[in-house]
C-alpha cells in the first residue's frame, strides 16, 4: 500500500489568482495521478504524472490550466491556474494500479477541497 | 465516453439493517472492478478490484459481486453500523491493466443510530 498525503487539506481563493496543490508519498511510484470531483459529480480524472516526462491530460483538461511537476519519484504538483468558480472541486491525487496485474490497487490522497469565490 | 452509472444516489438506512446498492458499467472490454468507501475528509479506502465473471468477495460485513456479461457489480452491507456511513464508489477499468479508472458518481449512505 502507499500512504498520500496533500497540502492545503482545502484553500478558499478569489477568482483570477492560482493555487498549487503538492502530493507526497511515502515510496518511490512510477506514475502519479490527478483527479477533480466537482460537486454532485464523478471523480475525473484529469492527468497522468510521469517523473522525467511531460504529463498526459485527459480530454477536455490542457496544460495551460492545469500545468503539473513531477520533479522526483514521490512528489508531484497541481496548479490550477486563474481560477474561476467553475474550479470549485475536491482534487486528489492518487498512485498504483499500473503493476501489471488484474487486481492492484489505486491508492488515494485525502484531497484538497478548493473553493472559488 | 463510458458510462458508469450507481444506484441509488443517496441510503437511509438503521443501525443492524442490511443494505445493497449497484453499479453498472460497459459489459465489453472489461479489465476489473474496483470498489471504494470515501469517508469525508479522508482517502478513499480500496475495500474490493475484481476481475473474474461471477467473483464474490467479502471484507468483514461488506461482500460484492459481479457479473461482467451484463455489466453490473452489486455491493452488500450486512448488519450497517454508523460508522459504514460514506459514500461508496465503483470505478470501472477497460481494457488493459494501465487502462484508467472510470468512476460512478457513487452513492452516499447515512446509516442513524
Amino acid at each position: 500500500s502507499a500512504v498520500i498525503s496533500q497540502k492545503p487539506s482545502r484553500d478558499i481563493c478569489q477568482r483570477g489568482t492560482s493555487l498549487t496543490i503538492q502530493c507526497q508519498v511515502d515510496s518511490q511510484v512510477t506514475m502519479m495521478f490527478w483527479y477533480r470531483q466537482q460537486p454532485g459529480q464523478s471523480l475525473t480524472l484529469i492527468a497522468t504524472a510521469n517523473q522525467g516526462s511531460e504529463a498526459t491530460y485527459e480530454s477536455g483538461f490542457v496544460i495551460d490550466k492545469f500545468p503539473i511537476s513531477r520533479p522526483n519519484l514521490t512528489f508531484s504538483t497541481l496548479t490550477v491556474s486563474n481560477m474561476s468558480p467553475e474550479d470549485s472541486s475536491i482534487y486528489l491525487c492518487s498512485v498504483g494500479g499500473t503493476s501489471g496485474g488484474s487486481t492492484d490497487t489505486q491508492y488515494f490522497g485525502p484531497g484538497t477541497r478548493l473553493t472559488v469565490l | 465516453i463510458l458510462n458508469v452509472e450507481q444506484s441509488p444516489q443517496s441510503l437511509h438506512v438503521q443501525e443492524g439493517d442490511s443494505t445493497n446498492f449497484t453499479c453498472s458499467f460497459p459489459s465489453s472490454n472489461f479489465y476489473a472492478l474496483h470498489w471504494y468507501r470515501w469517508e469525508t475528509a479522508k482517502s478513499p479506502e480500496a475495500l474490493f478490484v475484481m476481475t473474474l465473471n461471477g467473483d464474490e468477495k467479502k471484507k468483514g460485513r461488506i461482500s460484492a459481486t459481479l457479473n461482467t456479461k451484463e455489466g453490473y457489480s452489486y455491493l452488500y452491507i450486512k448488519g450497517s453500523q454508523p460508522e459504514d456511513s460514506a459514500t461508496y464508489l465503483c470505478a470501472f477499468k477497460g481494457g488493459t491493466s494501465y487502462g484508467k479508472l472510470t468512476f460512478g458518481q457513487g452513492t452516499i449512505l447515512t446509516v442513524h443510530p
